[in-house]
């Protein structure tokens, strides 16, 4: 069965490192997005790639950066971990939106 | 820019009992998507209900339907027959022209036994 899928589901690391968080689907979606749920805040976008090579902005995205190399992944790399990032991170993908976006299980982030 | 706003951060309801969840949205687009999550505690997303904007009829599945009213930018849940397992966090969430999801901050779920 296609299925989106993140890896790790559970990280730990220190501020000042980098981290990279995977997401890859099997459904050859066009579309992947990488959000971030707070208390408080509900789900917020940090950045999205609607195709390879194409990568954009979100609302929360600095720090964060992305890269599209192919149409399954799309990894989400924080250049330098800050405690303020500690969060869990959803990644998910769709063919359009007149389609179903998909969401994928989350990573929790832990930055101490 | 867009914006979805959930008012009732908890709610609470018996077992078997009928309850409405609130969501209010803000745009300038006449064509989009809004949808109803929900999210137990194991954090999965799931997809509880869709409504096109162009659709006046409202979305139904099985035991949830929606109110949507486009003039108001209105757009509730009500769940009936609540079960135990219907206890979770639900986001209102509005997707744009551009395939992008704005989120409300959510409302959490309490069935009653």
């Amino acid at each position: 069965d296609a299925e989106i899928t993140q890896s790790p589901r559970h990280k730990i690391t220190e501020t000042g490192r980098q981290v990279t968080l995977a997401c890859h689907q099997t459904w050859n979606h066009n579309n992947m997005f990488w959000y971030r749920q707070d208390l408080g805040h509900g789900l917020r976008l940090i950045h999205y790639s609607y195709g390879v090579q194409d990568t954009n902005k979100g609302e929360v995205s600095d720090g964060y950066s992305v890269s599209r190399s192919n149409t399954e992944d799309l990894p989400l790399t924080l250049e330098s971990a800050a405690s303020s990032q500690t969060s869990v991170y959803f990644c998910a993908s769709s063919e359009w939106r007149e389609r179903p976006q998909y969401f994928g299980p989350g990573t929790r982030l832990l930055v101490l | 820019a867009q914006t979805v706003t959930q008012s009732q951060p908890e709610m609470s309801v018996q077992e078997a009992e009928t309850v409405t969840l609130s969501c209010t949205y803000d745009t300038s687009e006449s064509d989009y998507y809004l949808f109803w999550y929900k999210q137990p505690p194991s954090r999965q997303m799931i997809l509880v209900i869709r409504q096109e904007a162009y659709k006046q009829q409202n979305a139904t599945e099985n035991r949830f339907s929606v109110n949507f009213q486009k003039a108001a930018k209105s757009f509730s849940l009500k769940i009936s027959d609540s079960q135990l397992g219907d206890a979770a966090m639900y986001f209102c969430a509005y997707r744009n022209r551009d395939d992008k999801i704005i989120f409300g901050k959510g409302t959490r779920l309490h069935i009653l036994p």
